[in-house]
């Protein structure tokens, strides 16, 4: 079954950066891109970017351009979304979800960033 | 980009009722447009994508219709499992922005 698996919750300082992972299994991992949606606690959910199946071109939102990096590893079927120059706004819970059309997600990684 | 609105924001029926929520995008986006359901402290949950295609497993209660700019999310006759917030989101191209979404209260 199509699962994925994402990394476990983060504390940060303000600043710091953070790097969650998604491994994928039960489907072939190139054939679909990943995007990384965040929720920041009592608020709608927010699309962040995504990395492409096709060419692994990756796409991001302005609010976080400059800020985030979406990789993959297509060796072990994991993605990875990075957050650099953390804020307490950063707090949230993030997940990765598959393709277009976010049929499987991640069970999401909560990060809080506090001083 | 395109930006998606939807209607109402909040709303709360009674057990039977029939459920309309509606989303609407700024621009056209043919029918590239998914329905999720999201309960308190859970992952959301894809109901319908393509407008109007019923996700596997899910009740048949449920129907999206639409196309263009203008969609609407049916919900037939509401049960008490339907609680929770209902997003919409386009797909079409990126980004792939989400409705602020509808939360649904049941009496």
């Amino acid at each position: 079954q199509v699962q994925l698996v994402q990394s476990g919750t983060e504390v940060k300082k303000p600043g710091a950066s953070v790097k969650v992972s998604c491994k994928a299994s039960g489907y072939t991992f190139r054939n679909y891109g990943i995007s990384w949606v965040r929720q920041v606690p009592g608020q709608g959910l927010e699309w962040m970017g995504w990395i492409s199946d096709y060419n692994g071109k990756t796409s991001y939102i302005q609010k976080f351009q400059g800020r985030v990096s979406i990789t993959k590893d297509t060796s072990t079927n994991t993605a990875y979304m990075e957050l650099r120059s953390l804020i307490s706004d950063d707090t949230a819970v993030y997940f990765c979800a598959r393709g277009q059309g976010f049929d499987h997600w991640g069970q999401g990684t909560l990060v809080v960033v506090s001083s | 980009d395109i930006q998606m609105t939807q209607s109402p924001s909040s709303l709360s029926a009674s057990v039977g009722d029939r459920v309309t929520i509606t989303c609407r995008a700024s621009q056209g986006i043919g029918n590239s447009l998914a329905w999720y359901q999201q309960k308190p402290g859970k992952v959301p949950k894809l109901l319908i994508y393509a407008a109007s295609t019923l996700q596997s497993g899910v009740p048949s209660r449920f129907s999206g219709s639409g196309s263009g700019t203008d969609f609407t999310l049916t919900i037939t006759t509401l049960q008490p499992e339907d609680f929770g917030t209902y997003y919409c989101q386009k797909y079409n191209s990126v980004p792939f922005t989400f409705g602020p979404g509808t939360k649904v209260d049941v009496k």
